[in-house]
């Protein structure tokens, strides 16, 4: 079975600070991994995905993500935050043979200005 | 031009009352998903269709009963509500041949009184 660790429900950043939020995960097979992010009363938007290939991934708006496999991590980062980077986001793991995925508990961003 | 659509948005209703979720897409996709997110936003699957077939069925009260009358629909019918049942469901889709990329409607709120 497959399952997904974020690291702290909650981070907060200054604007301008650099962004990381850590995502574990746990598969028996090689996954695929998403990040996506949901602002207050919206859907989930994707950011980025790693299937396969290049292990550094980048996304829209800035961020990025790094596959590491002897790790089970798959990071998220953004080098300077925005105000608008408040939001809500979240890790997720799909095995290539079950079509959903299974997701992180979420992690809630906040920008300090 | 929406990719994928839900109605309502906004769901209030009495305990024991029947309800039902519309959701469609317009990105051409063959795999159609519920997922419920809860107070704590927490994201799980409940049920997923490819080409109107059921091939996801979590665990779910019987209460709860998808319908696909084709590719690009896929609705939630929930009988005799219950108050545990308030939470917000989202839709997505996602093409079967791919890396289950799956792109997410805006969510229904429903919340049972």
């Amino acid at each position: 079975a497959q399952s997904v660790t974020q690291l702290g429900s909650h981070v907060s950043v200054s604007e301008g600070a650099l962004v990381l939020l850590r995502c574990n995960y746990s598969s028996s097979v090689p996954p695929y991994l998403f990040w996506y992010v949901q602002y207050p009363n919206q859907g989930l938007q994707l950011l980025l995905k790693y299937t396969t290939g290049a292990t550094l991934v980048k996304g829209i708006n800035g961020f990025e993500a790094e596959f590491k496999k002897s790790e089970t991590s798959f990071h998220l980062t953004k080098p300077s935050a925005h105000m608008s980077d408040a939001a809500e986001y979240f890790c997720a793991v799909s095995d290539p043979g079950r079509r959903a995925l299974t997701f992180g508990s979420g992690t809630r961003l906040q920008v300090q200005p | 031009d929406t990719a994928v659509s839900q109605t309502p948005k906004y769901l209030v209703t009495q305990m024991g009352n029947d309800k039902s979720i519309k959701c469609e897409q317009n990105l051409g996709h063959d795999t159609m998903y519920w997922y419920k997110q809860d107070s704590k936003k927490f994201l799980k699957i409940m049920f997923s269709y490819n080409n109107k077939e059921l091939i996801i069925n979590e665990t779910v009260p019987n209460r709860f009963s998808p319908k696909s009358p084709d590719k690009a629909h896929l609705n939630l019918h929930i009988n005799s509500l219950e108050l545990g049942d308030s939470a917000v469901y989202f839709c997505a889709s996602s093409q079967a041949a791919g890396h289950n990329e799956q792109f997410f409607g805006p969510g229904t709120r429903l919340t049972v009184l």
